[in-house]
């Protein structure tokens, strides 16, 4: 079956302006998390989804910063008024069901790579 | 909170020289641990993992040894490929956290 697919897979944009980036998770995948790929940062998780509901979205860097799942599915991040520092690779991931205590193999997708000029 | 402090890079080696990428970690209670490679152009794939003290993960000839008293969980392989060329990275689950935790990565280039 398909793997994780997230688009754009580059965006461009001028600072000021707000962007969409979008996760399609491995079909079944109940977990969906946001990470976010920068050079002065390495690897960072942003936010975590079970289901439709987000119980930790304690790694947005700020309230520009939002997400959101529809059918338990699809997730759309969104960065309004975007600044240089948002420049970055987004990464989408899902697994099966989180269960706490129990680790469930994260799929990653190829990432989106937002730049801001 | 919880952290992982990797070997830094780049890492340049010969093909068949004996690598170790140094990683240790910092954690409440008994995280599991992994490593996720990166190849060129590629997405984030889960390389090995371990999830209690004692364990060792491998594949594709990596392994690595979850090491609590030492709070260790070093990545080796006895002779490295050109194919092998990726940037490497150590992270941790806290247990319940449903997050990964990485560390700032290890890039690799093995020349023929």
């Amino acid at each position: 079956g398909a793997g994780v697919s997230q688009s754009p897979s580059n965006k461009v944009t001028e600072k000021g302006k707000d962007v969409e980036l979008r996760c399609d998770p491995i079909s079944g995948h109940t977990a969906l998390y946001w990470y976010r790929q920068s050079l002065g940062q390495g690897l960072e998780f942003l936010i975590y989804f079970q289901g439709n509901s987000a119980p930790d979205k304690s790694g947005l860097p700020s309230d520009r910063f939002s997400a959101e799942r529809t059918g338990g599915s699809v997730s759309t991040l969104t960065i309004q008024r975007t600044q240089q520092e948002d420049s970055a690779v987004y990464l989408c991931a899902s697994s099966w069901a989180a269960a706490g205590g129990s680790y469930n193999e994260q799929f990653f997708g190829p990432g989106t790579r937002l730049t801001v000029l | 909170g919880n952290s992982v402090t990797q070997m830094e890079g780049p890492v340049t080696l010969s093909e068949e020289a004996f690598l170790t990428i140094n990683c240790t970690y910092t954690a409440t209670g008994y995280p599991s641990l992994f490593w996720y490679v990166q190849y060129p152009g590629e997405g984030l794939q889960l390389l090995l993992k371990a999830t209690k003290a004692d364990d060792k993960g491998s594949n594709k000839g990596f392994e690595a040894t979850y090491r609590k008293e030492t709070t260790s969980f070093h990545l080796e392989k006895g002779s490295v490929q050109v194919s092998d060329s990726a940037v490497y990275f150590c992270a941790l689950d806290g247990r319940g956290a449903q997050k990964l935790v990485f560390g700032q990565g290890t890039r690799l280039t093995i020349n023929p």
